[in-house]
């Protein structure tokens, strides 16, 4: 199967811009979809498609998308933003009818 | 709301069967969308396990394919999963969530609480 892989960690001060990529093949096929998850709970969708967020996510998660990079941007980090990040697209590699790959995770730290 | 609760064991003993299983609540499984579950070792990244649709067709990670089972039991808006012959290297969280397919596009826009299964005798 494919990998999707993100840097392990990145930090950004408060109030400014931080991107997130992740990289696979699977990326020039498919949309990513993109998951914040704090520590103890569970994985939360924040982006999907082109670039679409759920009702509740503040606007300043916005989704990007060039050849085989997927991109996360906050822009105006909140100390709320703090936590772990997780791309995820169906895989474009074999021929199985179905299957996905979420990415390697990044850790935001806000300052 | 659409709501998901895993349920089952916290610990199994090495070459059991795990199993799970998730009500939906909020939302009829009949009505479309699949049905996944996803695992999260402890301080690990997460793993797509498999999907089920309301139909009934299964759809599993080709690495863990040999040993999962998924199903639906639409009557009791729930589905489960079996996973067999389990090692210490199945121990996670556990969580099931709801996820939309449409070609390019797809989500996991609903998920439990997780549950975490720890396997050791």
């Amino acid at each position: 199967s494919s990998e999707l892989t993100q840097d392990p960690a990145v930090s950004v001060a408060l109030g400014q811009t931080v991107r997130i990529t992740c990289q696979g093949d699977s990326l020039r096929s498919y949309y990513a979809s993109w998951y914040q998850q704090k520590p103890g709970q569970a994985p939360v969708l924040v982006i999907y498609g082109k670039n679409n967020r759920p009702s509740g996510i503040p606007d300043r998660f916005s989704g990007s998308s060039s050849g085989n990079t997927a991109s996360l941007t906050i822009t105006g980090a909140q100390a709320e933003d703090e936590a772990d990040y997780y791309c995820n697209s169906r895989d474009s590699s074999g021929n199985h009818r179905m299957n996905y790959v979420f990415g390697t995770g990044t850790k935001v730290t806000v300052l | 709301q659409v709501q998901l609760q895993e349920s089952g064991p916290g610990l199994v003993k090495p070459s059991e069967t795990l199993s799970l299983t998730c009500a939906v609540s909020g939302y009829s499984i009949s009505s479309g969308y699949y049905w996944g579950w996803i695992r999260q070792p402890p301080g690990k990244g997460l793993e797509w396990i498999g999907s089920i649709y309301h139909s009934g067709s299964t759809y599993y990670n080709p690495s863990l394919k040999s040993r999962v089972t998924i199903s639906v039991d639409t009557s009791k808006n729930q589905f489960s999963l079996k996973l067999s012959s389990v090692t210490a290297a199945d121990t996670a969280v556990y969580y099931c969530a709801r996820h939309g397919d449409w070609g390019l596009l797809n989500y996991f826009d609903y998920w439990g609480q997780g549950t975490l299964v720890t396997v050791s005798s």
